[in-house]
């Protein structure tokens, strides 16, 4: 496609249960990214992703979050048990190549709220 | 680890320079710069990678000196289009990840 598509725009859900963000790169890009963003604040590192295999996932703040890209394209974010904290917009983004040197183009992002 | 910017705001005149800094406490092989206007994605500015390089088109530039592990941009002559939040991210040697500073809001007033 054109640019990064992320799914759905919002998501509004109820406290306890699951949800899964879908993100679907540029293609030919290998690497992807997600990330979390509160109000006033910098995006927030959760996982990335180089292929199909995460090469880092030290930003994913507990079990609850889980994150897979199985044909090394599409991606989706897991929540289980939702609590209202993890209300944010989640952000992904790819890039051509690792994070070094390669400029990462971002989707428009999931306005997650939990009521 | 998350780097620094400052400042953490800026109001300008259209057609007055800023400089916005990032630093961080640990040794770089990349610095990135991104602009994200409300409600919108972030988007790339420019890269600059270990080696201590310079970077700039029209009139929006930056710097990265990998000894003190800092990077400035330049805006000069802004214009009201240069309103937005501005943040660094930074690729550490020894992680895989590009982790983002807490921005910096720059608004340019006519």
């Amino acid at each position: 496609g054109a640019g990064v598509s992320q799914t759905p725009s919002n998501k509004v859900t109820e406290k306890g249960k699951y949800v899964e963000l879908r993100c679907d790169p540029i293609s030919g890009h290998t690497a992807l990214y997600w990330y979390r963003q509160s109000l006033g604040q910098g995006p927030e590192f959760l996982i990335y992703f180089q292929g199909t295999g995460a090469a880092d996932d030290s930003g994913l703040p507990n079990d609850r979050f889980f994150a897979v890209r199985p044909e090394g394209s599409v991606s989706t974010l897991k929540i289980q048990r939702t609590e209202r904290g993890d209300s944010a917009v989640y952000l992904c983004a790819s890039s051509l190549q690792g994070p070094v040197a390669s400029e990462a183009f971002f989707g428009q992002g999931t306005r997650l709220t939990v009521v | 680890q998350q780097p620094v910017q400052s400042p953490q705001a800026v109001i300008l005149r259209e057609g007055e320079d800023a400089v916005i800094n990032c630093s961080s406490s640990k040794a770089l092989y990349s610095v990135h710069w991104y602009r994200q206007k409300h409600g919108e994605a972030p988007v790339f500015l420019m890269i600059l990678l270990k080696g201590g390089e310079q970077k700039g088109h029209d009139k929006i530039s930056a710097s990265f000196n990998e000894k003190k592990q800092q990077s400035s941009l330049y805006l000069t002559a802004s214009q009201l289009s240069y309103s937005g939040t501005y943040f660094c991210g930074t690729v550490e040697g020894s992680a895989r990840q590009l982790t983002f500073g807490s921005g910096t809001q720059l608004t340019v007033l006519p």
